[in-house]
């Protein structure tokens, strides 16, 4: 069974930094790559960005680009995302997804979120 | 970016009844070397993570009870619930996976009449 496992959210003053982390097990977790996405208070889901299987490849949307970083652990299982100038508007429950393919643009993908974690909350607020 | 539009906003039916969604793209996901519609829909319940559904627009995923069912191709798409039950009250999403950032729809949120 897939499971994936967030961890890292919590309160933190504006212009702070967090990293997250997404445990994950139950799948040759090298083999695919993952996306984090998050959902602000009362809203829908927003997609954050997504890494390649070998950690060579990433993507952000425009909203966090340059301050959010993405990155894995293949031997740990555990995908990151350290969020860096945090402000008001990333307060959030982020969720990481297992993708459904090595490369998020590999034309045999079914979809982005095969299975979602159960995701962590970042509050930022002073 | 492409941007999605889901309607309506809410929606209220019977139990027993049919829902229906949908959910428009700003620019065709129809990947024409496959035919596939990178196209996906999520259900989320209330204080749940988001639960995939429906992949090339009209796949079912694993496990997912056959009354619910997705339809259309190109930029225009729905997704259908047969004889509503009450574990289905929830917030529906749609989501292309054509280019990046793989944008989501602002959501329908489904109860009970």
């Amino acid at each position: 069974e897939v499971q994936l496992l967030e961890s890292g959210g919590g309160l933190v003053q504006p212009g702070g930094s967090l990293r997250l982390s997404c445990a994950a097990s139950g799948f040759t977790f090298s083999n695919y790559a993952m996306t984090w996405v998050r959902q602000p208070p009362g809203k829908g889901l927003e997609w954050v960005s997504v890494i390649s299987g070998d950690g060579a490849s990433t993507f952000y949307a425009d909203s966090v680009r340059g301050r959010f970083s993405i990155s894995r652990d293949n031997s740990k299982n555990t995908v990151y995302l350290q969020i860096n100038s945090l402000r008001a508007e990333d307060t959030a429950v982020y969720y990481c997804a297992k993708g459904s393919t090595y490369r998020w643009d590999d034309p045999s993908r079914n979809c982005d979120m095969e299975v979602c974690g159960q995701g962590t909350k970042v509050t930022v607020s002073s | 970016d492409i941007v999605m539009t889901q309607s309506p906003d809410s929606l209220a039916v019977s139990l027993g009844e049919r829902a229906t969604f949908d959910c428009k793209s700003s620019q065709s996901v129809l990947y024409s070397a496959n035919n596939k519609n990178y196209l996906a829909w999520y259900q989320q319940r209330p204080g749940q993570p988001p639960k995939l559904l429906i992949y090339w627009a009209s796949a079912r995923e694993s496990g997912v009870p056959d009354r619910f069912s997705g339809s259309g191709s190109g930029t225009d798409f729905t997704l259908t619930i047969t004889s509503l039950q009450a574990e289905d009250v929830a917030v529906y999403y749609c989501q292309q996976y054509y280019s990046t950032p793989f944008t989501f729809g602002q959501g329908t949120k489904l109860e009970i009449k």
